[in-house]
């Protein structure tokens, strides 16, 4: 068990630009979650797949964010046209639903976005 | 919005335990308490989980009062290394997206 693993650690980018975050959850996981925090609170829900499906977005995920997990294994979370306000570190979480409903999630290290 | 009530900062001295207070009163009968704690610049990190019971682990102990409504977590012997933000949740099970407040920053000072 390696863990869950995110991909890049830390992003500077300019206003305006694309970028991209892989998490690669723990191989048998089936439930994969998105979170974003910013300095001083704790972390907030995004977005979560089952599998291959998203099943909830929250509304902090504007249309300008878009995730995917094509295969039911890895997934990326997409910004285009990023702004300043997007500056926060984006957290991945993975679970599998399969098993008793008190298993825990496990967070992956996060991917740091700055936003020149 | 978070269902849990945490102070804001506590303070421990390294080696004494530390208690960390978390009150839930709307918690539902279906509903457990987790604790996860961040470490700077880390991804939340799973402590321990209770229903009614309470709960022991390698890392914490977990103490539900009889009406639910609170809990506290205990660190037996604080070390520099539990300096963390933790934070109390309140959920149906880890299939649910969890709602994080701002948690208690503890700082375990030598």
């Amino acid at each position: 068990d390696t863990g869950v693993s995110q991909d890049p650690r830390h992003k500077i980018t300019k206003r305006g630009q694309n970028v991209t975050f892989r998490c690669d959850p723990i191989s048998e996981h089936n439930r994969l979650y998105w979170y974003r925090q910013t300095l001083g609170q704790g972390p907030e829900f995004l977005t979560y797949f089952q599998n291959e499906a998203q099943l909830e977005k929250s509304r902090l995920l504007s249309d300008r964010f878009s995730a995917e997990r094509p295969k039911g294994s890895f997934s990326t979370l997409e910004i285009q046209r990023t702004e300043q306000g997007d500056s926060a570190m984006y957290l991945c979480a993975s679970t599998s639903s399969g098993r008793a409903r008190q298993e825990t999630q496990y967070f992956g290290p996060g991917t740091r976005l700055l936003v020149l | 919005d978070a269902k849990t009530t945490q102070p804001p900062s506590m303070d421990c001295a390294e080696g004494r335990a530390a208690n960390l207070p978390c009150n839930h009163s709307t918690i539902s009968g279906n509903e457990y308490v987790y604790w996860y704690r961040q470490i700077h610049s880390q991804g939340p990190q799973y402590i321990i989980h209770g229903l009614k019971n309470n709960e022991t682990n390698e890392m914490a102990s977990l103490i539900i009062t009889e009406d639910r409504k609170s809990s506290t977590l205990i660190l037996p012997h604080a070390t520099l290394r539990d300096t963390a933000v933790y934070y109390c949740i309140v959920e149906k099970g880890s299939n649910y997206k969890l709602t994080f407040g701002k948690g208690t920053l503890l700082t375990v000072n030598p």
